[in-house]
């Protein structure tokens, strides 16, 4: 089975700042996607970034962006120049291509991020 | 315009009694999902279903039961076998036709039972 580890259970950042938030997965699949979900306080869950497994280039999304190491199997967020509209629960998802349980979702227990201004 | 409808988004029960979380979507999409959210758990799977009238437990089943009549609906009874069922429950769906396309999800429904 997968599991996927987000070890900062809650985060602050300043305005205008960068940060970076850390996941880890394990997983003996070598086909699978990797993504990034934002949830906030309207509990609405909202995909932010999504990275292919078998792609090297790390996926950007205009402020968003990814930090994918395959081998070390982690898979981080970088969010630069926060806005106060950031913060959020973000929680990291793995989702595997083979076998029988295809496109269901494995959720890390998520990073509460908070903006300050 | 096209989406995942859960309804109510609030709800509440005594316990002993079941419940049925209404999950409608209307973006044509094969698959469906229901998700349960606690304090510092992440999200957790309850059921799936890929096609209509098939679907298979997730991670946690026990206590609930679905069914898939109908493509656009996907129902989660709560049952009063589920021992802690207070918690903020998630529908999602997919097109689940071998893409990349991630889960889109409804607005959920807060379910207390006392």
């Amino acid at each position: 089975a997968q599991t996927v580890t987000q070890s900062q259970p809650e985060m602050s950042v300043q305005e205008a700042e960068t940060v970076t938030l850390s996941c880890t997965y394990d997983t003996s699949e070598n086909n699978y996607y990797l993504f990034w979900y934002k949830q906030p306080p309207s509990r609405q869950m909202i995909l932010v970034i999504r990275q292919e497994a078998y792609k090297q280039q790390n996926a950007t999304e205009n402020r968003f962006s990814v930090n994918f190491q395959k081998a070390a199997k982690s898979f981080s967020l970088k969010i630069s120049d926060s806005q106060l509209g950031d913060t959020a629960m973000y929680f990291c998802a793995f989702m595997k291509l083979s076998g029988g349980s295809n496109y269901k979702l494995t959720f890390g227990k998520g990073t509460l991020l908070t903006v300050n201004p | 315009d096209g989406g995942i409808t859960q309804s109510p988004k609030y709800l509440f029960r005594k316990e002993g009694q079941n419940v049925t979380l209404s999950c409608e979507q209307n973006l044509n999409h094969d698959a469906m999902y229901w998700y349960r959210q606690d304090p510092g758990q992440g999200l957790r799977l309850i059921y799936y279903s890929q096609i209509v009238n098939d679907f298979q437990k997730g991670d946690i089943a026990e206590g609930y039961s679905v069914s898939r009549e109908k493509k656009e609906s996907f129902p989660l009874t709560v049952t009063s076998a589920q021992k802690n069922p207070t918690a903020f429950y998630l529908c999602a769906s997919s097109p689940g036709t071998g893409n990349n396309s991630p889960l889109h999800f409804g607005n959920g429904t807060r379910l207390t039972v006392t």
